[in-house]
């Protein structure tokens, strides 16, 4: 079974721009979460997507946005990037949340560096 | 989600047994205790999930006591490869909640030759 696939592994950008990320959940999960690791730190929730909805996202400024494909793969958009947006971004799959056991699986990141 | 806390680092040697222990004093009875192992520049891997007394797969063990205010990952024979940052969560499995995962500082396991 395949597992959660992210593109691209690296991103280069310089300040201002704008950065598309793209996750692929594993088959039959329909929830997708988005992370952001800085060097060194803990995960910082960024968002939540179920079922082509937004449900949640953490305490992060309106330029991180994203969306949900119906085929249930998911985009996460940065616009006016700032220096302080370099980090590893995560993305996490899981069942629905009907389901007993809701464990997120990872994917690989893409590590995004911000010049 | 219940806070956890974790040692921040601990050492061993390979082929000896590592126990892990996370505190989760305000455990809510919902909450299931889920363990994940990140390598650096990668995604975390789940390792091990269980609600109480005892869970065993492939990779590790997980036990928890009767009152569920801490939860013990061990890992049996550690190798090089098992040197990473490993994360105790608490947080409810399913239903209709909110899904967000709270991951603490971890501990970085440093096993040695």
């Amino acid at each position: 079974e395949a597992g959660v696939t992210q593109s691209p592994t690296h991103l280069i950008k310089t300040r201002g721009q704008q950065a598309t990320l793209r996750c692929s959940p594993i088959s039959g999960h329909t929830s997708v979460y988005w992370y952001q690791q800085a060097l060194g730190l803990g995960l910082q929730f960024l968002l939540w997507y179920d079922e082509g909805e937004e449900r949640n996202r953490g305490n992060f400024p309106p330029r991180f946005s994203g969306r949900q494909f119906p085929n249930y793969s998911s985009e996460l958009n940065v616009n006016a990037l700032e220096l302080e947006d370099s980090a590893l971004y995560l993305c996490a799959s899981s069942l629905p949340r009907t389901s007993k056991a809701d464990t997120q699986y990872f994917g690989p990141g893409t590590r995004l560096t911000v010049l | 989600l219940a806070k956890t806390t974790q040692p921040i680092s601990m050492d061993s040697y390979e082929g000896q047994e590592v126990n892990i222990t996370c505190s989760h004093n305000n455990i809510a009875t919902n909450d299931y205790i889920t363990w994940y192992q990140q390598f650096p520049s990668q995604g975390p891997r789940f390792i091990i999930q269980g609600y109480k007394t005892k869970v065993t797969n492939e990779v590790a063990s997980l036990f928890i006591p009767a009152d569920r205010k801490s939860s013990t990952l061990s890992l049996p024979r550690v190798s090089l490869s098992d040197t990473a940052v490993y994360y105790c969560l608490v947080g409810e499995v399913g239903g209709t909640g909110f899904q967000k995962l709270v991951f603490g500082t971890g501990t970085r396991l440093l096993v040695s030759p």
